[in-house]
């Protein structure tokens, strides 16, 4: 079975512009997870979807938004990009949420970079 | 509230060593505790869990860590390092007030030599 897949995989831009970044769950997953990992730090919670409603939100501004769609595929938009965006931006999916110990998968990331 | 501390950024150890990962959490629930593993340039993998079962974990690749509640522990362990365990290893901990929100450590490189 296939993992949970994002893409791209590298991406680059500059200051100022907007970015989407994709994601599909593992099958059969309905929850999926956003988390950004700056270079030499543990990664940090940006959302949480669960049936195309966002159940958690971490401490990110405005211009991180996120939506979920009826085949449990997710996209993570960030406008007005700022130097500091550059990180691994990685997906992760579970079969429900509110469980804390239904195990989150993860893929291997988006790379953005930020000029 | 939830936290999680891992104690050393870098290990090193020899090839056929054991490996030790310490990890101090701090949780206002009963919490869920994992270890991921992460290899350059990929996403992260779980190595085992702690959900409120057994206290001593068994996860992949040999690994196992042990759930000390007195001490708010989650060591990491392996008997014996191979090369491949070279990676970055992140304890990570979720309680049932976070709706499966996973709090990372900084994390522990982990070097291994010949």
């Amino acid at each position: 079975d296939a993992g949970v897949t994002q893409s791209p995989t590298h991406l680059i831009k500059t200051r100022g512009q907007q970015v989407t970044l994709r994601c599909s769950p593992i099958s059969g997953h309905k929850s999926v997870s956003w988390y950004q990992q700056v270079l030499g730090q543990g990664p940090q919670f940006i959302f949480q979807y669960y049936e195309k409603e966002e159940r958690g939100r971490g401490n990110f501004p405005d211009r991180f938004s996120a939506r979920q769609f009826p085949n449990y595929s997710s996209e993570l938009n960030v406008n007005a990009l700022l130097l500091g965006d550059s990180a691994l931006y990685l997906c992760a999916s579970s079969s429900r949420t509110g469980l804390m110990d239904q195990p989150q998968h993860f893929g291997d990331g988006t790379r953005l970079s930020i000029l | 509230a939830q936290s999680v501390t891992q104690l050393d950024s870098h290990v090193s150890v020899s090839e056929g060593t054991p490996v030790l990962l310490r990890c101090n959490y701090s949780s206002s629930y009963s919490p869920s505790l994992f270890w991921y593993v992460q290899h350059p340039n990929k996403g992260l993998q779980l190595l085992l869990k702690y959900t409120s079962a057994a206290t001593l974990v068994k996860g992949i690749n040999g690994f196992e860590a042990e759930f000390k509640k007195s001490e708010t522990s989650f060591h990491l362990t392996k008997p014996s390092a191979h090369m491949s365990d070279a990676a970055e290893y992140f304890c990570v901990v979720s309680d049932r007030n976070s709706w499966g929100k996973l709090q990372f450590g900084a994390g522990t490189q982990v070097v291994v030599t010949p």
